[in-house]
Formats: C-alpha cells, sequence, structure tokens
C-alpha cells in the first residue's frame, strides 16, 4: 500500500541550530501534505498545509519564518526547524492524501529534541 | 471548522472486559470520521474509518465504531480488551471534499489491567 517515508526519526541538536525534516510519498503524488505537532501526551495540532509550486498554509500562531515548508515535487515536502530552542522541542508528523476519498497516509514521526 | 471531544482522558479497564471509548464532534459540513491508535514512541496507526454507507465499522482486531450523525457521535467499542490494546486513540474529523486536513481530538489512553 501507500506508504508516507519520514526522515528522521529521531534528532538531537543544539540550541540555534536548524534542522530539516523530510516527508516523502514512496508510491503516489502528493500534491498536498499535512505537518503536525504533537507535544508529550497531548493531540495532534496541524501547523501547516504544503502544496507543491506553491507556498505553505500556516495556521494561525504557526511562525512561517521559523518553520520552514518547502514542498519542492509531487513526491517530497520539507519542514526546517530554523534556530531551534528547547521550547521547540515536540514530536513532528507529516501526512499526504492520495486520490482516494478520505484516505491520509501518515510518517512515522519525527522526535525533535533541542538541548 | 470541525472540532472534536474525546471526554475521558484516561480509560483503565480489566483484560478481557469491554470498553468504549467517546467521541463527539463538530462540523456545518459532512464529515469523515476516524480512529486512530499510537503506541509508545511510535506514529498513528489508523484503526478504522466512517466515509458513507453503513454507520458500523470494523477494524481487524476486534474494534467497531458506530457513526451516530443525530448525536454527533462515533464511540469506539471492543467487547474484550487485551493488554495489547494499551496505547493512546485518537479520535478525527475531516471535511467530506478534497484534500483537507484531520482534526484530532485530544486523545483517551487505554489502559488494560491484567
Amino acid at each position: 500500500g501507500a506508504v508516507v517515508s519520514q526522515h528522521p526519526s529521531r534528532v538531537i541538536c543544539k540550541s540555534g541550530t536548524s534542522v530539516k525534516i523530510e516527508c516523502r510519498s514512496l508510491d503516489f503524488q502528493a500534491t498536498t501534505m499535512f505537518w503536525y505537532r504533537q507535544f508529550p501526551k497531548q493531540s495532534l495540532m496541524l501547523m501547516a498545509t504544503s502544496n507543491e509550486g506553491s507556498k505553505a498554509t500556516y495556521e494561525q500562531g504557526v511562525e512561517k519564518d521559523k518553520f520552514l515548508i518547502n514542498h519542492a515535487s509531487l513526491t517530497l515536502s520539507t519542514l526546517t526547524v530554523t534556530s531551534a530552542h528547547p521550547e521547540d522541542s515536540s514530536f513532528y508528523i507529516c501526512s499526504a492524501p492520495d486520490s482516494s476519498p478520505g484516505t491520509l497516509h501518515f510518517g512515522n514521526g519525527t522526535r525533535l529534541t533541542v538541548t | 471548522a470541525q472540532s472534536v471531544t474525546q471526554l475521558d482522558s484516561q480509560v483503565p479497564v480489566f483484560e478481557e472486559a469491554p470498553v468504549e471509548l467517546r467521541c463527539n464532534y463538530s462540523s456545518s459540513v459532512s464529515v469523515y470520521l476516524f480512529w486512530y491508535v499510537q503506541y509508545p514512541n511510535q506514529g498513528l496507526q489508523l484503526l478504522l474509518k466512517y466515509l458513507s454507507g453503513s454507520t458500523l465499522v470494523e477494524s481487524i482486531n476486534g474494534f467497531e465504531a458506530e457513526f451516530n450523525k443525530s448525536q454527533t457521535s462515533f464511540h469506539l467499542r471492543k467487547p474484550s480488551v487485551h493488554i495489547s490494546d494499551t496505547a493512546e486513540y485518537f479520535c478525527a474529523v475531516s471535511e467530506n471534499s478534497g484534500n483537507t486536513p484531520l482534526v484530532f481530538g485530544k486523545g483517551t489512553r487505554l489502559s488494560v489491567i491484567a
């Protein structure tokens, strides 16, 4: 079946550095990808929607200059956390819909720890 | 806009007992409904979903959920739980048109006790 590959699964970085997270659709084309964030013991909150060939749409309260999203092709979307700080430590998950109604494929998530 | 309410943050239950995890949603448009399960330090796994047709949907591991439009609910049930069912369960909703994101509830932690 369709798979969304997300890398890295875990990353530890120092405060002030930038981290890039990749999300690839492996056997289908994803013109849209959704990026979520999950704090410990909390639900998933939609951060932004990336669209191939156009600017991402950010949810209210999400800093677009801090969380850079690039949807460079029909199979790849990236989220870059710029100048990361400890409060950015979280679990980031991407998802992509395929052509079947109501079908979203999720990546396995990236655990980001900023020290 | 949609919203999802999962009233129970934690549900402890003894092994082989039945369980119901409650989910209510709010939406001004027709929706798709989902239940996802998340094991510790892992991503989300789709448990079951309602798109249209029969209001009772089932998963391969014994869970079922019933869409009740009048009560705007999509409760998840299992007649007999196992230790391995211990996990976080998320109810989610999306519009039933186009590529729209899921809106998640806050989750219910199911703890199965031996």
